[in-house]
């Protein structure tokens, strides 16, 4: 257990309807990270906050996800409108600078599948 | 387009051998590398980091990481059937000043009895 925690866990839903995935990173970290994985591959950057501040989005990341970090604590990923391309592990990691440089400890994540 | 590249597995080495899992990354500017690994249905684990070119050994995981060769790899010795999960290298992101990661595809690694 690093002491990140997502939830839920597992989600299936229907084509079409909206989702919403919550992180809660290591509360003294300020860096919160979102990625996405699909079986065999590495996971890939979706989007960055910096305490309550999202500062960079991947071009991954459609019109349809919306991310937010109110109050630069937790963090919810929604996706409106699933597809099934959407099915994926939805991976948060949170990290702090150090000296040295950063490292980035994962969540569980969320598996989503999209029927 | 950022490129981590590993080397194509499955890798199956025998229990007590040394695996030797390698990893090679196109973004000169990065400056921090990193290798996960990964239980099947599980999240990544952080198990190594490494900045500077040269070794660094934890346990029985040794990185090497070449920066001139923009290659970094990872030992594990006497491996052990728990030791069996895909390892992902992942790099820095050079251009960024936050820990935007690029992860290669991942190596399966099978350590049989």
């Amino acid at each position: 257990d690093t002491g990140v925690s997502q939830d839920p866990r597992h989600k299936i839903t229907k084509r079409g309807q909206n989702v919403t995935f919550r992180c809660d990173p290591i509360s003294e970290h300020n860096r919160l990270y979102w990625y996405r994985q699909t079986l065999g591959q590495g996971p890939e950057f979706l989007t960055y906050f910096q305490n309550e501040a999202q500062l960079e989005k991947s071009r991954l990341l459609s019109d349809r996800f919306s991310a937010e970090r109110p109050k630069g604590s937790f963090s919810t990923l929604e996706i409106q409108r699933t597809e099934q391309g959407d099915s994926a592990m939805y991976l948060c990691a949170s990290s702090q600078l150090a000296e040295g440089g950063e490292t980035q400890y994962f969540g569980p994540g969320t598996r989503l599948l999209v029927l | 387009q950022k490129e981590v590249e590993q080397n194509s597995g499955p890798l199956s080495v025998p229990e007590g051998a040394i695996a030797s899992l390698n990893c090679t990354y196109s973004d000169r500017g990065s400056q921090s590398f990193f290798w996960y690994r990964q239980y099947s249905g599980k999240s990544p684990e952080l198990i190594m980091f490494i900045y500077s070119n040269g070794d660094k050994e934890d346990g029985r995981f040794t990185a090497q990481l070449n920066k001139a060769s923009q290659y970094v790899s990872l030992l594990i010795r006497d491996s052990q059937p728990s030791d069996s999960a895909t390892y992902l290298c992942a790099v820095i992101d050079g251009g960024t000043s936050y820990g935007k990661l690029t992860f290669g595809q991942g190596t399966i690694l099978t350590v049989h009895p």
